[in-house]
C-alpha cells in the first residue's frame, strides 16, 4: 500500500539550476497537486492537475512548470532555481467527485525539504 | 479578506483540558470543509470532514455554520497525542482546489 510517494525528501542546489521533484501515487486518482509550505505563509498551492494531459495554475505558479503524461505521476520542475524557492513542497491526490464531497479529500506525500542556495 | 482565516495560536493546555479552534472562510459557494492536523516536519493529514449537521469522532467534534462561513472544532479531554498544528480546510466553488487556513498549533502538556 505506497499510496503517494515524493522523491527526494531532501534536494540541496544551487541558484540557476534546473531541479524536478517526482510525485508518484497508486491510488489512481485523477486528481494531483503540488504545494508549497512556507511560514508566515502556510499551504500555497503551486499547479494542479485535474487527468493525464490536463494541468492547471494554483496561487504560486511562476517559476515552476508541471507535466502529467501519466495519471500515476505528476513532477514539478524549477527551471531556474531561485533563493525565494526553498521550500518544503507537498505532493497530494485526490479521487474528486461534485457529488460525494468527501472524496475531494487530498491525501498528501510525505514532502521534499528543498534548500536553493 | 483572506479566504480561510484561524486563530493564530499557540494554545497551551494541559491534559484532559477542552479546547476548541475557530475558523471563518470567504467564499460562501464553498464545497467542502475539512480539518486536517499536521505533526512537527510531517504532512498534512486528515482529521475529519465537516457536515452542516456537525459530526462526532470520538473526542472531536466539528460544527460548520454556512450562513455564518464558520467552522469551528473541538477537542474534549486532550491527550498529549494531540499537540500539533490544525489546519482548517476549505474547497473552491468547484470542489476541486482546496484552501487551507495557516493553522493553529495546539501543545498539551501533562
Amino acid at each position: 500500500d505506497a499510496g503517494i510517494t515524493q522523491s527526494p525528501r531532501y534536494k540541496i542546489t544551487e541558484t540557476g539550476r534546473q531541479v524536478t521533484l517526482m510525485c508518484h501515487q497508486t491510488w489512481s486518482h485523477s486528481y494531483m497537486f503540488w504545494y508549497r509550505q512556507d511560514l508566515g505563509h502556510g499551504l500555497r498551492l503551486i499547479y494542479y492537475s485535474a487527468a493525464a494531459d490536463i494541468t492547471d495554475k494554483g496561487e504560486v505558479p511562476d517559476g515552476y512548470v508541471v507535466s502529467r503524461s501519466k495519471t500515476e505521476n505528476f513532477p514539478l520542475t524549477l527551471e531556474s532555481a531561485t533563493r525565494s524557492q526553498t521550500s518544503v513542497y507537498f505532493c497530494a491526490s485526490s479521487a474528486r467527485d461534485r457529488i460525494i464531497t468527501t472524496k475531494n479529500i487530498q491525501y498528501f506525500g510525505a514532502g521534499t525539504r528543498l534548500s536553493v542556495l | 479578506r483572506k479566504e480561510v482565516e484561524q486563530d493564530p495560536g499557540p494554545f497551551n493546555v494541559p491534559e484532559g483540558a477542552t479546547v476548541a479552534f475557530n475558523c471563518t472562510y470567504s467564499n460562501s459557494a464553498s464545497q467542502s470543509f475539512f480539518w486536517y492536523r499536521q505533526d512537527c516536519r510531517k504532512e498534512p493529514k486528515l482529521l475529519m470532514s465537516v457536515y452542516s449537521s456537525g459530526n462526532e469522532d470520538g473526542r472531536f467534534t466539528a460544527q460548520l455554520n454556512r450562513a455564518s462561513q464558520y467552522i469551528s472544532l473541538l477537542i474534549r479531554d486532550s491527550k498529549l497525542s494531540d499537540s500539533a498544528t490544525y489546519l482548517c480546510v476549505v474547497s473552491d466553488q468547484a470542489g476541486t482546489a482546496l484552501i487551507f487556513g495557516k493553522g493553529t498549533t495546539l501543545s498539551v502538556s501533562s
